[in-house]
């Protein structure tokens, strides 16, 4: 079974400008979770999809959206990007309801300059 | 608020040494426990689980025993190799919290070097 994809795998983009990220679940995965990685403030939540609804939001300011399809894909937006969004974004895709064993891609690396 | 506590680290160790990586956390509900594991450029590959108390997880040598008395799940391997450097993660997912979903809540991290 092929395991999670993200992309674009690396991302250079400037001050003010918007980025969306793709991520493929695993096949018959349903729930999608993504995550900012950064070494100052670690690991962070920032929203789970389930059946195209978004279920759960961490502490994110409202320029972090996502969306997720019915074949189970999702894409994170974020808008108006500033250097502190420089991160490695991380997409998981869970098979249960409860999401709680997730299973992650390999991450975009996102670079704002 | 759910947290989990890692020991600081970096840690390094000789190849066949005995590694012991801490784990402590803070849940609401009823937690299941992970490890996971990030090698250079990677994402996290999850590497053991536990989902109630006194469960232990193990998987490629490494163990782990879900502690609920003293609220803790430390990582441990008998041998390392020096292909076990990377950094570790522990987490928790609060099933029982309808707030929790697809969420998992990280430790910082510790970093592994194992040295020939």
């Amino acid at each position: 079974k092929a395991g999670v994809t993200q992309t674009p795998r690396y991302l250079i983009k400037t001050r003010g400008q918007q980025v969306t990220l793709s991520c493929s679940p695993i096949s018959g995965h349903r729930s999608v979770s993504w995550y900012q990685q950064t070494p100052g403030q670690g690991l962070q939540f920032l929203f789970e999809y389930f059946s195209e609804t978004q279920r759960n939001k961490g502490n994110f300011p409202g320029r972090f959206s996502g969306r997720q399809f019915s074949n189970s894909r999702s894409e994170m937006n974020v808008s108006t990007l500033e250097l502190g969004d420089s991160a490695l974004y991380l997409c998981a895709s869970s098979s249960s309801k409860s999401s709680y064993e997730q299973y992650f891609g390999p991450g975009t690396r996102l670079t704002v300059t | 608020g759910n947290s989990v506590t890692q020991m600081e680290g970096p840690v390094t160790l000789s190849e066949e040494a005995f590694l012991t990586i801490n784990c402590t956390y803070t849940a609401t509900g009823y937690p299941s426990l992970f490890w996971y594991v990030q090698y250079p450029g990677e994402g996290l590959q999850l590497l053991l689980k536990a989902t109630k108390a006194d469960d232990k997880g193990s998987n490629k040598g490494f163990e782990a025993t879900y502690r609920k008395e003293t609220t803790s799940f430390h990582l441990e391997k008998g041998s390392v190799q020096v292909s076990d450097s990377a950094v570790y993660f522990c987490a928790l997912s609060d099933r029982a919290s309808g707030t929790s979903y697809g969420k998992l809540t990280f430790g910082q991290g510790t970093i592994l070097t194992v040295h020939p």
